[in-house]
């Protein structure tokens, strides 16, 4: 029962342009979402979070947009740098319950 | 100075065989978990520990037993390991075990099983 999906396994886009990456969820009760950032042969780290009770939460390049009557949120990365490169994981919570249930991610190729 | 260390980084045995991995943060948090990701790059939480008490138990045989010396360690036991059990094993910590709290991960444990 996959809970959080990530439905493009990867995405190519141009030094310069946005990128979108897109994340659907199942459970209404969700009220919590994170992305994080995976490169190769390292852990998944911490990139920018919205609670349910917002719809944009921004952070320098990154903007995450939740859509919660289509349980649908996305992450705009502008502009789109090749260090950027890395799997993108999207994450939902209960609020005050950390038990995050990820998606299965998204790799983000940036050429130059 | 890594904030979550995990070893080995490789681990490669054979069926049947007990193993261990180590964790370890040194951010001053109270909560630490294991996820598991498989071949399908599923994500997924096993175990969740806040200060050395078991929060968070998901469906995982009891052949997986974590352990918590104290708050700034949390290591993974196995026994008998079965092929299935090969996969990517995630130590993480976060301050406080709530939602907004992110977590912060180790590099990962790749265990593979022959």
């Amino acid at each position: 029962d996959q809970q959080v999906k990530q439905n493009s396994p990867s995405l190519s886009v141009q030094e310069g342009r946005i990128s979108i990456l897109n994340c659907d969820y199942t459970n209404s009760m969700f009220d919590y979402f994170l992305w994080y950032k995976k490169y190769p042969a390292e852990g998944p780290t911490f990139l920018i979070s919205i609670s349910s009770i917002k719809d944009k939460n921004e952070d320098g390049r990154f903007t995450v947009f939740l859509n919660k009557s289509a349980k649908h949120l996305s992450l705009h990365i502008v502009p789109s740098q090749p260090g950027d490169s890395a799997v993108y994981f999207c994450a939902a919570a209960f609020t005050g319950f950390q038990k995050l249930v990820f998606g299965t991610g998204t790799r983000l190729l940036v050429s130059p | 100075d890594t904030a979550v260390s995990q070893t080995p980084k490789y681990l490669v045995t054979q069926m049947g065989n007990d193993k261990s991995i180590k964790c370890e943060q040194n951010l001053g948090h109270d909560t630490m978990y294991w996820y598991k990701q498989d071949s399908k790059k599923f994500l997924k939480i096993m175990f969740s520990y806040n200060n050395k008490e078991l929060i968070i138990n998901e469906t995982v045989p009891n052949r997986f037993s974590p352990k918590s010396p104290d708050k700034a360690h949390l290591n993974l036991h196995i026994n008998s390991l079965e092929l299935g059990d090969s996969a990517v094993y995630f130590c993480a910590s976060s301050q406080d075990g709530s939602s907004n709290s992110p977590l912060h991960f180790g590099n990962g444990t790749r265990l593979t099983v022959t």
